[in-house]
C-alpha cells in the first residue's frame, strides 16, 4: 500500500524567512512519480512540480527547491526568502503509474503560515 | 480560461436531498478524476475517467455516489439521500494522454449537508 506523511502540520515563519517542508513515502513499487500542490485559501490545487523515481536530481524553480532523496524515501521542498503570497497549504503526493491509472495519494498537508 | 472548471462553487442542502456537480476538463485531456476534501486533510480519490469509461472506484464512493462522463467531455458526480458526513470539498482534476499523469485540478464545489 502507499502512504503519504507530512509530518508538520503548521510552520510559521516571517517574511524573508527559509522554509523547509518534509514528505516521507512509502511504496513497493519501482516506479513512481512524486508530486507537490499548492493549495491556497482560495482553495484550488495549483500543481507546483512532478519527479519521476528515476531521477534524483535535485530541483530549483526560482525561490523553490526540491530535494528528492531515495534513499530515505523522502521528498523534501524548501521555499526561499519566503514571501506573504507564499501562505498556502502544501500537499506532497505520490502515484504509482502502472496500476492506479495515475490516482493521487495525498499526504494530510502543511499549512504555512508567512507574517509580515 | 482554459483550466478545469467546477459548478457549482457552493452548495447548501438538506440531508436527504440529492446533488449533482458538473465538472468541465481541459478541453484535450482524456484523463478525469474525482477527489474528496474534508477539513484539514489532504484529498482521497473517489472515480477515475478515461474518456467515457470509469476505471476505478474507491471504496469510498457508496451506493448513493454515481458519476458519469458522456461522451468523455464533462462529468457530473450525484449524491443521493445525502448525510451529513457526505459534507466535504469535491475536487475534480484532469490529466492529459502520456505518460507524465500531472493533474490539473478546478476549484472545486464545496458541499454542506444540514
Amino acid at each position: 500500500a502507499q502512504k503519504v506523511t507530512q509530518a508538520q502540520t503548521e510552520i510559521s515563519v516571517v517574511e524573508k524567512e527559509d522554509v523547509t517542508l518534509d514528505c516521507v513515502y512509502e511504496t513497493r513499487d519501482t516506479t513512481y512519480y512524486l508530486f507537490w500542490y499548492k493549495q491556497p485559501p482560495s482553495g484550488e490545487l495549483v500543481f507546483l512540480i512532478r519527479r519521476n523515481s528515476f531521477d534524483e536530481q535535485n530541483e530549483i524553480s526560482g525561490r523553490y527547491s526540491w530535494n528528492f532523496q531515495k534513499s530515505t524515501s523522502s521528498f523534501n521542498f524548501t521555499i526561499t526568502a519566503s514571501q506573504v503570497v507564499d501562505s498556502a497549504v502544501y500537499f506532497c503526493a505520490l502515484s504509482d503509474p502502472t496500476d492506479s491509472w495515475g490516482k493521487l495519494q495525498f499526504g494530510a498537508g502543511t499549512q504555512v503560515v508567512v507574517t509580515p | 480560461d482554459t483550466g478545469v472548471s467546477q459548478d457549482p462553487r457552493h452548495k447548501i442542502t438538506k440531508r436527504g436531498q440529492n446533488v449533482t456537480f458538473r465538472c468541465d476538463p481541459i478541453s484535450e485531456h482524456n484523463r478525469l478524476y474525482w477527489y474528496r476534501q474534508t477539513l484539514g486533510q489532504g484529498p482521497e480519490f473517489l472515480t477515475y475517467f478515461q474518456n467515457e469509461a470509469q476505471l476505478e472506484k474507491s471504496r469510498l464512493l457508496s451506493d448513493r455516489f454515481s458519476a458519469e462522463r458522456p461522451k468523455g467531455s464533462f462529468s457530473t458526480l450525484e449524491i443521493q439521500r445525502t448525510e451529513q458526513g457526505d459534507s466535504a470539498m469535491y475536487l475534480c482534476a484532469s490529466g492529459g494522454g502520456g505518460r507524465t499523469y500531472e493533474q490539473y485540478f478546478g476549484p472545486g464545489t464545496r458541499l454542506t449537508v444540514t
